[in-house]
């Protein structure tokens, strides 16, 4: 079964901290593990993927097999960075789907 | 850059009666999705849709819940007999294919439906 843990509900940082929002995951196969964000009456959209190994708006994700881990961190958080983050894991084959965590809201003061 | 599109935005029904969500997929996707928003809760996989058939389904997905694709471009989702527990936002998605890279789903905005 696929499986997505984020520990915690909220992250309250002020702008210019470091963020790191965790993520692990459980999954018998070859994952596919993903960030999605929503920023405030938007829709979900891809932040990044693992495979792609590429910084988004700052935004870095390593995945981490040993651990199972999948964290999301940025060296300087921004105020545009508030929003709400989802770890998600992508089952792999025709028949592929995404299993969403619970989601993060991080909130960046000035 | 092409979207996903759903209507309508947001829906308020009494309970039992049916509601008829719509979404219009990228069109060169070939793999349609249902989601769902309960308030303060996780997105939760509802349906997944491939080749005009239902390819996997939650058991949140019981038999109150339908999908269609009636023409080729749309891609509904049917409740036939409305709960209070249906109340949540419901989001489309759709994937390009199952090919490695194209693993991503794009979401539309979301439909959000009241029960009362």
């Amino acid at each position: 079964a696929q499986r997505v843990t984020q520990p915690e509900k909220l992250l309250s940082v002020f702008k210019g901290a470091p963020v790191e929002l965790k993520c692990n995951y459980s999954y018998s196969g070859s994952p596919e593990l993903f960030w999605y964000v929503q920023y405030s009456r938007q829709r979900l959209q891809l932040l990044l993927r693992h495979i792609s190994r590429e910084s988004i708006k700052g935004f870095t994700a390593d995945l981490n097999k040993g651990e199972t881990s999948f964290h999301l961190k940025k060296p300087f958080a921004q105020e545009e960075d508030s929003a709400m983050y989802y770890c998600a894991l992508g089952s792999t084959g025709a028949n592929s789907k995404l299993t969403f965590g619970k989601g993060i809201t991080l909130s960046v003061r000035p | 850059e092409p979207e996903v599109t759903q209507t309508p935005s947001h829906q308020v029904t009494q309970m039992g009666q049916e509601v008829i969500l719509r979404c219009v997929p990228i069109s060169n996707h070939l793999y349609f999705y249902w989601y769902r928003q309960i308030l303060g809760q996780k997105v939760e996989f509802l349906v997944s849709f491939y080749n005009n058939e239902i390819s996997e389904k939650s058991e949140i997905f019981d038999d109150q819940f339908s999908v269609e694709r009636p023409d080729g471009s749309n891609f509904t989702l049917k409740i036939r007999s409305t709960k209070l527990e249906d109340s949540a936002m419901y989001f489309c998605a759709s994937r390009r294919d199952s090919s490695p890279g194209a693993n991503v789903l794009t979401f539309g905005a979301g439909s959000r439906l009241t029960v009362l």
